[in-house]
């Protein structure tokens, strides 16, 4: 069975500091992994997007994320935060080949100027 | 332009009256599926539809009807609503490589 577990329901960073948003997942296959943001009011959008290729994934807006097999996590940073960057943060985790989709709760994130 | 859109994108109805929440896309994917996001519990798939005329339940299928009669289509009935059905819902289709391109949501009241 699938699971994404997001660690933290708020995180709050001052502008320019950096940004780590946290995210374990459980799954009994090889996984696809996904972070997408959800500015409000709106849509969500992928940031990035882990397929079994490199560990380290570069998205968009300077965000990256380091999949770990061994710690069955795959966290999002960035290394300075911008005002811009205030939004709500799903980590996803969906089968290879498979059908089921799983969302974390989400993880808002609070940029202070 | 690649685009999924929802109709309405808000509503308020009242228990009981039927209602219909269309998706449509332009990307040719095979694969759509409906979720409902709520506060702390993230996005909910409600149901999913691998091709034209195959559907099948997700994790929070009651109380909800879907069909799929053509490829770009993907409407979610509600035949007899319920406060508890009060949501913002989201349609999405899935590239081939895995990636989900949603709707702009429709936020529903039910009173």
């Amino acid at each position: 069975a699938q699971s994404v577990t997001q660690l933290d329901s708020h995180v709050s960073v001052s502008e320019g500091t950096p940004v780590l948003l946290r995210c374990n997942y459980s799954s009994s296959y090889s996984p696809s992994l996904f972070w997408y943001v959800q500015h409000p009011n709106k849509g969500l959008q992928l940031l990035l997007k882990y397929t079994s290729a490199a560990t380290l994934v570069k998205g968009i807006n300077g965000f990256e994320a380091e999949f770990k097999k061994s710690e069955t996590s795959f966290h999002l940073t960035k290394p300075s935060a911008h005002m811009s960057d205030a939004a709500e943060y799903f980590c996803v985790v969906r089968n290879t080949g498979g059908f089921k989709t799983i969302f974390g709760a989400g993880t808002r994130l609070f940029v202070k100027a | 332009e690649a685009q999924v859109t929802q109709n309405p994108r808000y509503l308020i109805t009242v228990t009981g009256k039927k209602l219909t929440v269309t998706c449509s896309q332009n990307m040719n994917h095979e694969y759509m599926s409906w979720y409902r996001q709520d506060p702390g519990l993230g996005l909910r798939q409600i149901y999913y539809s691998m091709n034209v005329e195959v559907t099948d339940k997700g994790d929070v299928p009651e109380g909800y009807k879907v069909s799929r009669k053509e490829k770009r289509n993907f409407p979610l009935i509600l035949e007899s609503p319920s406060p508890n059905q009060t949501s913002l819902y989201f349609c999405a289709t899935t590239s081939p490589a895995g990636e989900l391109f949603f709707g702009e949501g429709s936020r529903l009241t039910v009173l």
